[in-house]
Parts: C-alpha cells; sequence; structure tokens
C-alpha cells in the first residue's frame, strides 16, 4: 500500500514562470491537504480539495491554485512565482467524514520549489 | 500572536535523558497532533489527541483541553530522536485543516 507520493522531488524554477506540483493520496483516502513551508517555519495551509473542489482556503493569492481528479490526485499549481514561494511544498491525504479519531492527516515527502 | 505556540524553538540533549516539548494553543479544538520532521522534509505523524494521554514506544503525549496545553515527552533518548518536532491543531472552526506551531528543534548528542 503506498503512502502519499509527490512529485517531482525538486525543482528550479525563475521568477515569473509557472510550476505545477502533483500529489497521490494514499489508497482509501479522498481528501488533498496543500500545504507551503518555509526554511525554519512551520507549514502553512494552502487549501484542500474533496469531491473534485476546494473546500477549504488559506491566506494564499490566487496565483496559487489547484485541482483534484476523480481518482482522488491533486495538482498544486503556482503562477507568476515570486522569489518567496521557495518553500517546501507538502500534501496530506485523509479520509474525510469519518470523526475525529480517523482524520488523521498523511504526508508526502514534499516537493521543494526554489525560485531563483 | 500565533494560534499554535511551541517551546522551546531549539533543544539540545545528551543521550538517555527525558526530553519534554510544549505546546500551547489559543483556539476551542478538535484534535491536536504532535508530528516529526527528518531533515529532508518528510512528515510523520505521530500522535493525535483530543483528551488524555497516549503512549507509543519512549514516546508519550499528553493534552490539557481546560489549560490549552500539550506536552510531548520523549523517555530515554537517542540520537536517532534529533528531528523537528511540530505541534498541529485542528480548530473547531476549520474543518480538517491543520494550523501548525513553528515546530521546536530537537538535537540529541550521543
Amino acid at each position: 500500500d503506498a503512502g502519499v507520493t509527490q512529485s517531482p522531488t525538486h525543482l528550479i524554477k525563475t521568477r515569473g514562470q509557472q510550476v505545477t506540483l502533483r500529489c497521490s493520496p494514499k489508497s482509501g483516502h479522498d481528501t488533498v491537504s496543500w500545504y507551503q513551508q518555509a526554511l525554519g517555519q512551520g507549514p502553512q495551509f494552502i487549501f484542500q480539495y474533496y469531491e473534485e473542489e476546494e473546500r477549504q482556503r488559506g491566506n494564499f493569492p490566487d496565483r496559487f491554485s489547484g485541482h483534484q481528479f476523480p481518482n482522488y490526485s491533486s495538482e498544486l499549481n503556482v503562477n507568476a512565482l515570486l522569489l518567496g514561494d521557495s518553500a517546501l511544498y507538502l500534501c496530506a491525504s485523509s479520509l474525510a467524514g469519518r470523526g475525529v479519531d480517523t482524520d488523521t492527516q498523511y504526508f508526502g515527502p514534499g516537493t521543494r520549489l526554489t525560485v531563483l | 500572536k500565533n494560534e499554535v505556540e511551541q517551546s522551546p524553538q531549539n533543544l539540545t540533549a545528551q543521550e538517555g535523558e527525558f526530553i519534554t516539548i510544549n505546546c500551547s494553543y489559543s483556539v476551542g479544538i478538535s484534535a491536536l497532533h504532535w508530528l516529526q520532521q527528518h531533515p529532508g522534509g518528510g512528515i510523520v505523524s505521530l500522535f493525535m489527541l483530543s483528551s488524555g494521554k497516549k503512549k507509543h514506544g519512549r514516546l508519550i503525549a499528553t493534552i490539557n483541553i481546560q489549560e490549552k496545553h500539550s506536552s510531548l515527552h520523549i523517555t530515554a533518548s537517542h540520537p536517532r530522536d534529533s528531528a523537528v518536532y511540530i505541534c498541529a491543531v485542528r480548530s473547531m472552526a476549520s474543518g480538517s485543516r491543520l494550523t501548525f506551531g513553528e515546530g521546536t528543534q530537537l538535537t540529541v548528542n550521543p
């Protein structure tokens, strides 16, 4: 049973470019959350997808968008990259609507994005 | 002020020492998570708590809902415990999204 996988593992882009990051959730999970973790800080919530729709969103600009596919995998897109977008991007999957005790989020290894 | 505060930010211990990391939060929560992050980024969930105490091996997590405080304890610490330990809460108003503390960098020296 594969856990949460993310691709690519590392990525280097220049300012103004666009990037797409990908996440496959743990088998059986239907909810995907994306987080941004700047160096030396805790992760910050970007958004969450459930049933192919954005269910919740954190304080991130519209340059950050996403998508969830019928197989529950998800993409995070960032347009017009800024130097400050350099961070580790983490994906976490969970199973919706099962209550507190079962709503554990499983994290992927992350994609490290560097913007030059 | 952050919704989730951890202390200390950095902690250095000798192998075998008992370690405590603290987490305080300011919102009503439905659950609190303790997570471990090794260099390179991968995050592993250690505990999810909504009340009381949980134990797994040398790790113990406690939570006091009334005081909005949780602690993570490591007994008989070992150099392989060296990692960043992160507290994260799921607030009652936020569905399943997590709000994270900034983490505690633990270094255990042999």
